[in-house]
């Protein structure tokens, strides 16, 4: 098994643009997670999605953020516009049906936002 | 507000040691606590993980102790190694309303010398 794929795994952008994180779960798994990582705030839960639905997006940190899951098997984590205090590293996460406590992370995007 | 409490920041053990990381946490209405050990450049790995009906579960050299009256739970490392040198953190999942994602404490740094 590949495990859950990110991309980029790293980005550098300048402040104002938009920004695309993608993310590919483990096959068969029904939920998908983002987080957030920096040293000041630690592992963040940004939003995520049940079977493709959007569950619990409380961690959005601003309208500025938005995240999708067309199907199964992909999603995307974007941020227009981006600014400084959005660099982070930002991680992926899927579960299995029959184990939905065990969460699988992928390498993460090492966000830089200039 | 920091659900979920965890100590030291780092700790150096020596090779042979017991590494001993602590947690507390706030809300009751958690089920579910998983460690996660990150390596640098890596995304979380999940190490070994409790519920709260269970005082104590060991998994080859790590064990977590659970007290649920004191909202206090622990991971101790026994004969640690250089390769056991990673970030551990620990988590809670639930929190009541069908929320599935992990509340993360800050992390430990840990450092086995040889």
């Amino acid at each position: 098994d590949a495990g859950v794929i990110q991309s980029p795994r790293h980005e550098v952008t300048e402040m104002g643009q938009e920004v695309t994180l993608r993310c590919k779960p483990i096959s068969g798994h029904n939920s998908l997670f983002w987080y957030r990582q920096t040293m000041m705030r630690g592992l963040e839960l940004l939003i995520y999605f049940n079977n493709n639905v959007p569950i619990d997006d409380s961690g959005m940190p601003e309208d500025r953020f938005s995240a999708k899951m067309p199907n199964a098997s992909f999603s995307t984590l974007k941020i227009q516009p981006s600014e400084p205090r959005d660099s982070a590293v930002y991680f992926c996460a899927s579960t299995p049906g029959g184990r939905p406590y065990e969460q699988y992370f992928g390498p993460g995007t090492r966000l830089t936002v200039t | 507000q920091q659900q979920v409490k965890q100590s030291p920041q780092s700790l150096i053990v020596q090779k042979g040691g017991i590494s001993i990381i602590n947690c507390a946490y706030e809300n009751t209405a958690f089920d579910y606590f998983p460690w996660y050990q990150q390596f640098p450049g890596k995304g979380p790995a999940l190490l070994i993980a409790i519920r709260p009906d269970v005082s104590e579960k060991k998994e080859g050299r790590f064990t977590i102790s659970f007290n649920k009256s004191a909202k206090q739970f622990s991971l101790h490392i026994m004969d640690s190694q250089p390769g056991d040198s990673a970030t551990y953190f620990c988590a809670a999942r639930g929190g009541g309303g069908g929320a599935d994602g992990l509340t993360f404490g800050k992390g430990t740094h840990l450092i086995i010398q040889p």
